[in-house]
């Protein structure tokens, strides 16, 4: 469901590990899903999305999994850098609902320790 | 390739005061276009979206107003600013609303703009 009014939880790593971000989504009837970065004062940045008929798609440094039995999502970082730290925020089509409106995970806040 | 602009980047306004956002979004015809609020720390409140000109759907009762007055124009207004107006606006595109198509629904977001209401 959307995310208003809620502390966002938070994530610590250290430089070199990987990341792992969790999302649980609501909707069994949404069939597209999109990871979006967000840095510090600036617009959410698009990081890598995955429909319903797969279950692992991977991007540069990045994968994501898609769980639809548990409705779960997630996103690995391999071998998080500090460029990585930023807000993370999963969103999905919420069953295919007109206009292209998604809903929005709670977001994660990642900090990376060098 | 698309681009989407808003402005002011930041601004401070008094209580009371009237309030004009502007977003543009180049390289696209007839984009799906909505408007968020972001609260410090929080996460992304929907306001508004408008699939045409001159059409506007509101998510959330709320001091503000939205109108598309051209097709890659889409601007958030207010009268009279509250203190809880203050937050990070987003603006964000889609590509037209089509049956199927890969990435359809994913939305691309403008830089924002941060408004603080004293």
């Amino acid at each position: 469901g959307e995310s208003v009014g809620l502390h966002l939880p938070t994530l610590s790593v250290q430089e070199g590990d990987n990341s792992i971000i969790n999302c649980a989504y609501s909707n069994s009837a949404s069939d597209y899903f999109i990871w979006y970065k967000q840095e510090s004062g600036k617009g959410p940045q698009f990081i890598i999305d995955i429909r319903s008929n797969m279950d692992k798609r991977q991007g540069q440094r990045v994968t994501v999994l898609l769980n639809k039995t548990v409705k779960h999502l997630s996103l690995q970082i391999a071998a998080t850098q500090p460029g990585d730290s930023a807000v993370y925020f999963c969103a999905d089509n919420a069953g295919g609902t007109s206009y292209g409106k998604l809903t929005f995970g709670q977001g994660t806040i990642l900090t990376v320790h060098p | 390739s698309q681009t989407i602009h808003q402005w002011p980047a930041t601004l401070v306004q008094p209580v009371g005061s009237p309030l004009s956002l502007e977003c543009t979004v180049e390289g696209t015809s007839n984009p799906n276009l909505y408007w968020y609020r972001q609260a410090a720390g929080r996460g992304l409140q929907l306001l508004f979206y408008s699939v045409g000109i001159g059409q506007i759907s509101s998510e959330v009762p709320q001091n503000l107003s939205a109108s598309r007055p051209q097709d890659r124009q889409f601007i958030l207004s207010s009268k009279k600013l509250l203190l809880s107006d203050s937050g990070f606006y987003l603006c964000a595109w889609t590509l037209p609303s089509l049956a199927g198509g890969w990435g359809r629904e994913t939305q691309y977001f403008g830089p924002g703009t941060r408004l603080l209401v004293l």
